[in-house]
């Protein structure tokens, strides 16, 4: 069974902090994904990775930082968080080998900016 | 550029109506790929079914759709809604290991 799993599962942060979301898949995936939802905007791509030191711009980067330091982990860093930043983040992994590959998501973060 | 849009907010029906949820599509691809996504109250999304080729019916779960690129749309059905089909229903566009997902339609099936 394919397991990701993320950490915390929610986060109050203050404006102007530092926020690091966590994420480890167990599936043996090289692709993962950083995606936040939001009401009337759907889930959007934040960052994503083909492979431990790599790290891609989606399509809203802006704000958000990615590390991959191996195969398993993937994080999302706020440098200095702000209340638009305020949303529920989900990870997810990919098999490279399938092109049309599934993607499996986390539980989600809860994270609120005050 | 590329972009999925989806009914709108919420659809609401009376458990035994079947179900349509509207997904239509803009790619310069040739040969697009959908998926629908399911997500529960509470819960992660997860894979409901994919496309496959164009004019070729895919069926998952009771649910079921087909992809028609000269309509560029790739809508889900359902014959008889459950209580149990209330969620939130996500079509996405694949672009090369990356997903573009529509802003999500929320369905209710009330008894």
């Amino acid at each position: 069974e394919a397991a990701v799993t993320q950490s915390p599962r929610n986060k109050v942060a203050v404006t102007g902090g530092k926020v690091t979301l966590s994420c480890n898949q167990t599936n043996n995936h090289n692709n993962m994904y950083w995606y936040r939802q939001d009401t009337g905007h759907g889930l959007r791509l934040i960052h994503y990775s083909y492979g431990a030191g790599s790290t891609e711009k989606g399509d809203i980067p802006d704000g958000y930082k990615a590390s991959r330091p191996s195969q398993e982990n993937f994080s999302l860093i706020l440098e200095l968080a702000t209340p638009s930043q305020t949303s529920v983040y989900f990870c997810a992994s990919g098999d490279y080998r399938e092109v049309y590959a599934e993607q499996f998501f986390g539980p989600g973060t809860r994270l609120t900016v005050l | 550029g590329d972009s999925v849009t989806q009914t709108e907010g919420l659809v609401t029906l009376t458990e035994g109506l079947p179900v349509m949820l509207n997904c239509t599509y803009q790619t310069i691809y040739s040969n697009p790929f959908l998926f629908w996504y399911v997500q529960h109250l509470n819960e992660s999304p997860r894979l409901l079914l994919k496309s496959f080729t164009d004019n070729k019916r895919t069926e998952h779960q009771g649910f079921h759709a087909t992809l028609h690129k000269s309509s560029s749309s790739f809508h889900l059905q359902k014959s008889s809604a459950q209580l149990s089909d209330s969620a939130l229903y996500y079509c996405a566009l694949h672009m090369g290991y990356k997903l573009t997902f529509g802003t999500g339609t929320s369905l209710l099936v009330d008894p």
